[in-house]
């Protein structure tokens, strides 16, 4: 139980371009996700929190009109990266609580997303 | 905001022996501290967690001890085995209404001696 996928598991693009990362909780409804940026060598660091029904809530310095989060039913949550540029480039990486099991703190990650701007 | 600090950024061990990772945070109203193993290019596998009303939490060769009045917690792995090479993350946050974040320390680099 508790498995939450991510596609795609890559992404490639142009300067300028978009892309959606989609995330699902698979085995779970998840009214809550959860979405991280990683650098290479780098911690994760929080960049929104995903509720089911209303608006993502952005963590600090994050720009929510470049990071857009929906997050329309209890098992998909996406990420657009808009307009994207180089700097963008990173392992984005989704996660879900899964309140069955092991208390409701309990968060289960995705495999993460590379996305490469070109 | 929470600060987490974790130490050390890289730890070498003999294999059979013990390591230990130490952080700390300081939002007193933290209460649930979960460490994560990473491996390259894989996602953070949830590998113990703690709440802050509890001491200590053990699982087979891995425990984790809270000191809430120092703001501190330790991850301990008695008996290192090669698989256990990895990255580990400390993190911590302040649940209740199911809706907060974790706050992620930098990670340290294990690295098991053979």
């Amino acid at each position: 139980g508790a498995v939450v996928s991510q596609h795609p598991s890559w992404v490639i693009c142009k300067s300028g371009t978009s892309v959606k990362i989609e995330c699902r909780s698979l085995d779970f409804q998840a009214t809550t996700m959860f979405w991280y940026r990683q650098f290479p060598k780098q911690s994760l660091m929080l960049m929104a929190t995903s509720n089911e029904g209303s608006k993502a809530t952005y963590e600090q310095g994050v720009e929510k009109d470049k990071f857009l989060i929906n997050h329309a039913s209890l098992t998909l949550s996406t990420l657009t990266v808009t307009s994207a540029h180089p700097e963008d480039s990173s392992f984005y990486i989704c996660s879900a609580r899964d309140y069955r099991a092991g208390g409701p703190d309990t968060q289960y990650f995705g495999p993460g997303t590379r996305l490469t701007v070109l | 905001g929470e600060n987490v600090e974790q130490h050390p950024s890289t730890l070498s061990v003999q294999e059979g022996d013990s390591a230990v990772i130490k952080c700390t945070y300081s939002d007193s109203a933290s209460n649930y501290f979960p460490w994560y193993k990473q491996e390259l290019g894989k996602r953070p596998q949830l590998i113990i967690d703690i709440r802050s009303n509890v001491g200590e939490k053990k699982d087979q060769r891995i425990a984790v001890t809270l000191n809430k009045t120092a703001k501190h917690f330790s991850l301990h792995i008695t008996e290192t085995q090669p698989e256990d090479s990895a990255v580990y993350f400390c993190a911590a946050s302040r649940t209740g209404g199911g809706a907060d974040g974790l706050t992620f320390g930098k990670g340290t680099h294990l690295i098991i001696q053979p």
